[in-house]
């Protein structure tokens, strides 16, 4: 168990339709991450949270946006969601949000858009 | 760009064997952190082992090594006397020192015949 906790576990959707999902970080990680991976892809990065302020963006989909909150949990969400948005969604969280510290990661959010 | 490249889409190997798995990378950064990820059946992402690139000494963790090649942009993961609870898709991965996300490769996966 990393200590990063995501919900849902699972999101079954249709096409068109907005979802939300939450991270919360571990206790005392001020960086959130969020990341994509597509069947049998790699991770994608697309946003990253620290201490409440976005710090970096990936190759997010001006569809998805995300904020992160002053109890430091975060939110990612998707809207006028497509067939192609079906992912694994990761959420991982470090202390200081460098690259020198470790990234732990969530359990994920599977979501599927039919 | 920095990119990761994994060329080894499936590798097998026998239990208690020894395998390595491939990865190149590309940057023009000097200073940087290499990470190789374990991913089960359960969708985890594990950190397996890190390398800081201004170590010229190997990392090492139990059964995983690295050999750190800096100047061919070159790093691999070597799985000593493998278990059936290895298998697993492996991830090399990479961060910029000031920069925060971790840049995925596709992932090879592997399968420890028994």
């Amino acid at each position: 168990d990393s200590g990063v906790t995501q919900t849902p576990k699972h999101l079954i959707t249709a096409t068109g339709q907005r979802v939300t999902l939450r991270c919360s970080p571990r206790s005392g990680d001020l960086s959130v991450y969020w990341y994509q991976q597509s069947l049998d892809q790699g991770l994608q990065f697309l946003i990253q949270y620290y201490n409440g302020e976005e710090r970096a963006k990936g190759n997010i989909l001006e569809r998805f946006s995300a904020q992160q909150f002053p109890d430091l949990h975060s939110e990612l969400n998707l809207s006028s969601l497509e067939l192609g948005d079906s992912a694994l969604y990761f959420c991982a969280s470090s202390e200081t949000g460098y690259g020198t510290n470790e990234q732990f990661f969530g359990p994920g959010t599977r979501l599927t858009v039919l | 760009a920095q990119t990761v490249t994994q060329s080894q889409p499936e590798m097998s190997v026998q239990e208690a064997e020894t395998v390595t798995l491939s990865c190149t990378y590309d940057t023009s950064e000097s200073d940087y952190y290499l990470f190789w990820y374990k991913q089960p059946p359960s969708r985890q992402m594990i950190l397996v082992i890190r390398q800081e690139a201004y170590k010229q000494q190997n990392a090492t963790e139990n059964r995983f090594s690295v050999n750190f090649q800096k100047a061919a942009k070159s790093f691999s993961l070597k799985i000593s006397d493998s278990q059936l609870g290895d298998a697993a898709m492996y991830f090399c991965a990479y961060s910029v020192n000031r920069d925060d996300k971790i840049i995925f490769g596709k992932g090879t996966r592997l399968h420890i015949l028994p």
